[in-house]
This record gives C-alpha cells, sequence and structure tokens, in this order.
C-alpha cells in the first residue's frame, strides 16, 4: 500500500516566524513531488513542486526533497496570518496519479 | 481562460436519490479524477480515468459511478448504494507528471 504521511497538526507559529511542514512517502519509484494548500472549505491550488533532490525556492516558499530518507519538506518563510490553511503533500505513483497525506493545519497569530 | 468547471457548488440529496455531479475541463488534459474528502480528512480516489471511454476504481469507488464520453467531461453519478454520501467532491485533471489542477468542488448533504 503506497502512503504519504504527514503530521496533522495543528501546526501554530507566530507571525514573521518560519513554518516547517514535513511529509513522508512510502514509494520509492515516485518521481514528482507537490504542495497543495487549501483553505477551509476550498479546493486546494497548487503552490509547490519539486522533482530532484535538493532545494527549490519560490519567493517565500521552499521545497526541500531527499529521495534516499524518502522525506519531502516546505518552509515558509516570514509567515502570515493568511498562510493559515491546510497543506497537502502529494506523491506522483502510476503514470502521474498522486496519493495525497492527511494534510498539515497550520495557523499563523498575529 | 482555462480551467475546470464543477457544478452545482452545493447538491441535497434525498434518501433513495441518484444525483450527478459535473466536472468539465478546458484544459485539454487527458487524465481526470474524483475525490471525496470528509471533514478533517484527507482526499480518497473514488474513480479516475486517464482516456476516452475508459476510466478505473480508486480506493473508494462502491456506490459511485462515471462516465468518461468526452474528453472535457468526467461526470460522477452518486447511487442510493452510497449509504454516507455526505462530503465536499473534488474533481481533478492532469497532463503526465504535471500535477493536479482542481476544481471548486460540490458540497453534497444528504436530508
Amino acid at each position: 500500500q503506497k502512503e504519504v504521511e504527514q503530521n496533522s497538526g495543528p501546526l501554530s507559529v507566530p507571525e514573521g516566524a518560519i513554518a516547517s511542514l514535513n511529509c513522508t512517502y512510502s514509494d520509492r519509484g515516485s518521481q514528482s513531488f507537490f504542495w497543495y494548500r487549501q483553505y477551509s472549505g476550498k479546493s486546494p491550488e497548487l503552490i509547490m513542486f519539486i522533482y530532484s533532490n535538493g532545494d527549490k525556492e519560490d519567493g517565500r516558499f521552499t521545497a526541500q526533497l531527499n529521495k534516499a530518507s524518502q522525506y519531502v519538506s516546505l518552509l515558509i518563510r516570514d509567515s502570515q496570518p493568511s498562510d493559515s490553511a491546510t497543506y497537502l503533500c502529494a506523491v506522483t505513483y502510476q503514470g502521474g496519479k498522486l496519493i495525497f497525506g492527511q494534510g498539515t493545519e497550520l495557523s499563523v497569530k498575529p | 481562460d482555462g480551467g475546470i468547471t464543477q457544478s452545482p457548488k452545493y447538491l441535497f440529496r434525498k434518501e433513495g436519490q441518484n444525483v450527478t455531479l459535473s466536472c468539465e475541463q478546458n484544459l485539454n488534459h487527458d487524465a481526470m479524477y474524483w475525490y471525496r474528502q470528509d471533514p478533517g480528512q484527507g482526499l480518497r480516489l473514488i474513480y479516475y480515468s486517464q482516456i476516452v471511454n475508459d476510466f478505473q476504481k480508486g480506493d473508494i469507488a462502491e456506490g459511485y459511478s462515471v462516465s468518461r464520453e468526452k474528453k472535457e467531461s468526467f461526470p460522477l453519478t452518486v447511487t442510493s448504494a452510497q449509504k454516507n454520501p455526505t462530503a465536499f467532491y473534488l474533481c481533478a485533471s492532469s497532463q503526465e507528471y504535471y500535477g493536479y489542477t482542481f476544481g471548486s468542488g460540490t458540497r453534497l448533504t444528504v436530508v
């Protein structure tokens, strides 16, 4: 059974701090990794994707991938209250189909 | 603008009734998916289709049916056999390994 694991949270950080979200996956053959943000009552939106080991930065967001450890993370720098949402980690398998983690709820306190 | 349109946004189903959720995309994506999300839960795959006229069951297909007669359309029918259908339903499409684009979702409630 292919699995993607995330801490459900809630993760609470003060405004301006770095939020660190973590995800592990079971399928060593997975090629692509995605982070989605989901606000309450809304559909998920793609915020980052990463294919290669190492770091990928986009504005305040950094995705980190370590395939040997089967670990992917998302760092949010200078966290804002508007970043408060559930963050879903997703991993590809079988021709592009995604498996999603349960999501980590992030709360950024002003 | 390219995207995925789900309708209706809210749907109420009576006991024993079949209802159909619409999903249309103009992204020219080959693959389409239906997920169910319950409060505080992750996404669970109901059905998916990688080409027209072909679809496969996901992890929780019982009580649901789909069709894929056109590339743009992937409707989901929630049948009376689905005993606990109240949930948030999400349709998505993708092209190869580029991740999913989601529709805005349909919230189904049994009354």
